[in-house]
């Protein structure tokens, strides 16, 4: 499967900031996806990364909040905007190599807002 | 839209016991169903998947078994070790949404030495 680099893996952040999460695949994917992961919880999408256009949100999630950029096939970002506590999690990208196969995951980027 | 249960939240087994997880589902026009494993402070990682023209799939010590009509899925781990300690995820794929997973709740499997 693709090797899928996230960066950064951690950060600290100042409430009201915003932070950039990127998401490298060393191959071409079709389909890239950004997903929250609070403490011992499930895994909540939040958008589809579509390349060359705008994301697709979930219900509860907006662009103001969540900007997602895909200019290729194979790198995305989600920038985290005006962040508060509530927004200290776990943020993932997923990426498919087509719309019917399976999703692997990179490793993650523990945010935390103080 | 589709909703994905997953029980039990927790599993306790000892070592060399078997573990089954189950999931259910609403949508029944699924037709992709993975599991993942997540160890304390790693990433999801996928361990089997089966999709629905198919009723049983194995890998070593781990199978999947799907039942459309019940719509209900479940995860069988035989001759547990240490190492299968997790969370294990149950998700969902509809094939009308086939861009997305939807996601269990998550098992937290302890196995006991």
């Amino acid at each position: 499967s693709a090797v899928i680099s996230q960066k950064p893996s951690r950060d600290i952040c100042q409430r009201g900031t915003s932070l950039t999460i990127q998401c490298q695949v060393d191959s071409q994917v079709t389909m890239m996806f950004w997903y929250r992961q609070q403490p011992g919880q499930s895994l909540t999408l939040i958008a589809t990364a579509n390349q060359g256009s705008e994301a697709t949100y979930e219900s509860g999630f907006v662009i103001d909040k969540f900007p997602i950029s895909r200019p290729n096939l194979t790198f995305s970002t989600l920038t985290v905007s005006n962040m508060s506590p509530e927004d200290s999690s776990i943020y993932l990208c997923s990426v498919g190599q087509d719309i019917q196969g399976p999703q692997h995951f990179g490793d993650g980027t523990r945010l935390s807002i103080l | 839209g589709e909703n994905v249960e997953q029980h039990p939240s927790t599993l306790s087994v000892q070592e060399g016991d078997s573990a089954v997880i189950k999931c259910t589902y609403s949508d029944s026009a699924s037709n992709y169903f993975p599991w993942y494993k997540q160890e304390l402070g790693k990433r999801p990682q996928l361990i089997i998947d089966i999709r629905s023209n198919v009723g049983e799939k194995k890998d070593q010590r781990i199978a999947v078994t799907l039942n459309k009509t019940a719509k209900h899925f479940s995860l069988h781990i035989t001759e547990t070790q240490p190492e299968d300690s997790a969370v294990y995820f149950c998700a969902a794929r509809s094939s009308y949404n086939t861009d997305k997973l939807i996601f269990g709740t998550g098992t937290r499997l302890q196995v006991f030495p």
